[in-house]
């Protein structure tokens, strides 16, 4: 069975940084192609990032140049570094994967809750 | 990357069918056949219900059926059951290595 478990979200003032993490089971996250993906309150999803498989790494413009997608093999964990924070970027933030594609995702995590505000 | 187009809520009795649009672009749903759709209970992780427009998942119930015309992709829920109650979210390749979703449609069986 897959499990994906996300931690590291918080309260953060704008400009500040979180590092936020996704604890794979089931699956290596060195060969399954994975995202973020976020839900503003009361908002849909919002695809944030994607890593491939092979690495290449693409980013939602509105993240673009503030936040990495990142992985490491020895921990099995994918993680998002996040840094300039904005009001905006408020959210419960999932982790989400696929073998196969990057065009869905059969694998999902809880979420952990990021709050931007002064 | 502007969201798909979904209505904000659809409803039905048990027993019914309903059926979700998602309306975008010949830049992403026209463009390509890499349309999914989730079910999201709040609270809880999103579930795959359909991938590549119309592909079923394995084990997941036949209930749910899905198409594309155009520049808008469609869900259908047939013989809708209570559980069916949550919000479905659509998913679109956009090209040049982004993906959107659409705004997400409230479910509500009667």
């Amino acid at each position: 069975e897959v499990r994906l478990v996300e931690s590291g979200g918080g309260w953060v003032q704008p400009g500040g940084s979180l590092r936020l993490s996704c604890a794979a089971s089931g699956v290596t996250v060195t060969n399954t192609h994975m995202s973020w993906v976020r839900q503003a309150p009361g908002k849909g999803l919002e695809w944030v990032s994607v890593i491939y498989s092979g690495g290449s790494t693409y980013y939602a413009d509105s993240v673009k140049g503030r936040f990495t997608i990142s992985r490491d093999y020895s921990k099995n964990t994918l993680f998002l570094e996040m840094n300039s924070l904005r009001v905006e970027d408020t959210a419960l933030y999932y982790c989400a994967g696929d073998r196969w594609s990057t065009n869905w995702y059969v694998y999902w995590g809880q979420g952990t809750p990021v709050t931007v505000s002064s | 990357q502007s969201a798909l187009t979904q209505p904000r809520s659809v409803s039905g009795s048990p027993g019914q069918s309903v059926t979700i649009s998602c309306t975008g672009t010949s830049s992403d749903i026209g463009g390509y056949n890499y349309v999914s759709w989730y079910q999201h209970h709040p609270g809880k992780a999103p579930k795959l219900l359909i991938y590549d427009v119309n592909q079923r998942p394995s084990g997941f119930p036949d209930r749910f059926s899905a198409f594309k015309s155009g520049n808008t992709a469609s869900l259908t829920i047939s013989g809708l059951q209570a559980e069916d109650e949550a919000d479905y979210y659509c998913y679109s390749y956009a090209g040049s290595y982004a993906w959107v979703f659409g705004g997400g449609t409230k479910v509500t069986v009667l």
